[in-house]
């Protein structure tokens, strides 16, 4: 069974561009969730996705970023535009049905976006 | 707001060395906890949860954590510690209610041979 797996693996985009990242969750699992991390700082949640709807996104940064996940499959993430403190490592994890309750999140290798 | 704080942001240890990290979280509700490892050029991996039952949880690797509820308290444990442990360590919260992980900062650990 294949893993979370997200594209690109690192993103070098200047200050002002557009970038899109995205994330193929495991088969079959409903949940979604993108996470973020700043260099040295803790892993933040950023939204939470349940098939194509947006469960939370409590923490999301602004309106320059922009999270979907058409027909409940994989989803992407752009910023637009970016901002240099928008630099960091972006992650995405899916879990199975069922919200949190007993069910384990898999994590993806991550996305490391630097803006310059 | 719920947080989850991991008290030591680097620790060396030589090989052989007991290992205990520590993690604290914020939250009086019910929570699912665990720790991801993420060892150097690989993703995120889950090393232990606790979801109820005992206390103590035995992971991968020989790791070990214990979820003390009266202290808010979830410590990862290692007995003997080898070099292949060196890796980025995270303590996270599953708050049930609202169904999201929340990560402490990591702790990363470095095992001289």
């Amino acid at each position: 069974e294949a893993g979370v797996t997200q594209f690109p693996s690192h993103s070098v985009i200047e200050k002002g561009q557009t970038v899109t990242l995205r994330c193929d969750p495991i088969s079959g699992h409903d949940n979604l969730y993108w996470y973020r991390r700043v260099m040295g700082k803790e892993i933040k949640f950023l939204l939470h996705f349940v098939k194509e709807s947006k469960q939370d996104e409590s923490g999301m940064p602004n309106n320059r970023f922009l999270a979907e996940r058409t027909g409940g499959t994989y989803s992407t993430l752009k910023v637009q535009p970016a901002e240099l403190e928008d630099s960091g490592v972006y992650f995405c994890a899916s879990s199975r049905a069922g919200g949190s309750v007993n069910t384990e999140a898999f994590f993806g290798q991550g996305t490391r976006l630097t803006v310059v | 707001a719920q947080s989850v704080s991991q008290h030591n942001h680097h620790v060396i240890l030589s090989e052989a060395a007991s290992l205990e990290l520590g993690c604290n979280y914020s939250y009086g509700g019910t929570v699912n906890l665990f720790w991801y490892v993420q060892y150097p050029g690989q993703h995120l991996q889950l090393l232990l949860k606790y979801f109820s039952g005992d206390p103590l949880v035995k992971g991968i690797k020989g790791f070990e954590a214990e979820f003390i509820k009266s202290k808010f308290s979830f410590n990862l444990r290692k007995p003997s510690v080898q070099w292949s442990d060196t890796a980025e360590y995270f303590c996270a919260v599953n708050v049930l209610s609202a169904s999201k992980i929340i990560f402490g900062s990591g702790t990363r650990l470095s095992i001289r041979p």
